[in-house]
């Protein structure tokens, strides 16, 4: 069964503390990888597509990194706005619909 | 662009009424999803509309159902509302099925009573 899955399930960092999200999934034959920020009691924002091992895409302070296993968003020198629900998501083979992991909870203390 | 509108966004129902809710995707978006999000279970998927038919359904009782008009508007129905109802439906468009990005709307926040 394909599986994404998250890690941390929450994370608190002090302002300007950078650390890592981590999304590991059992998909085979990769055909892309979505993050996603959703603030509470609104729907996820679309963030990045990476689509090959050793591809990265910065946003800000938000930076995707994939390998052939797992993905990693890094966040350098947060700030509390980043504070959200990061989710990642895969497309399974076939025209199947997006497998999502359950998350990463951000919280940014100033 | 506009994006994916959903409505209501809030929503209050009893036990055992029914609810419909709307999505309008981006404009040239052909493919519906929906997923209901609650906060033990995460997003889990319900079904996918493209070009007016569902092409995939998730593990939901028939008590979910949906459909899809010619304009890419969706909606989805449940009816004989439950407590264990209660949750964020969201709705996400996509060009086209598959791999492609997908956008979600700001969500139905469905409370059953």
């Amino acid at each position: 069964e394909d599986q994404v899955t998250q890690s941390p399930e929450a994370l608190r960092l002090q302002e300007g503390e950078s650390s890592s999200l981590n999304c590991s999934y059992t998909v085979s034959g990769l055909r892309g990888l979505f993050w996603y920020r959703q603030d509470p009691g609104k729907g996820p924002e679309f963030l990045f597509t990476l689509y090959s091992a050793g591809e990265e895409k910065e946003k800000e302070r938000l930076k995707a990194t994939l390998t052939k296993k797992e993905s990693f968003l890094h966040i350098t020198a947060p700030k509390p706005e980043d504070s959200a629900t990061y989710l990642c998501a895969v497309p399974p083979p076939g025209n199947t619909p997006l497998v999502f992991g359950k998350g990463t909870r951000l919280s940014v203390i100033a | 662009k506009a994006g994916v509108t959903q409505t209501p966004r809030y929503l209050i129902k009893t036990r055992g009424q029914q609810v419909t809710l709307s999505c309008s995707p981006i404009s040239g978006h052909r493919s519906v999803s929906w997923y209901q999000q609650t906060p033990g279970q995460g997003l889990q998927f319900l079904f996918e509309y493209f070009s007016e038919t569902q092409r995939n359904k998730g593990n939901f009782p028939g008590r979910f159902s949906g459909r899809q008009f010619s304009n890419s508007r969706s909606e989805m129905n449940v009816s004989t509302l439950e407590l264990g109802d209660s949750a964020l439906y969201l709705c996400a468009s996509s060009f086209q099925r598959g791999d492609t990005e997908a956008f979600f709307g700001q969500g139905t926040r469905l409370t059953v009573v």
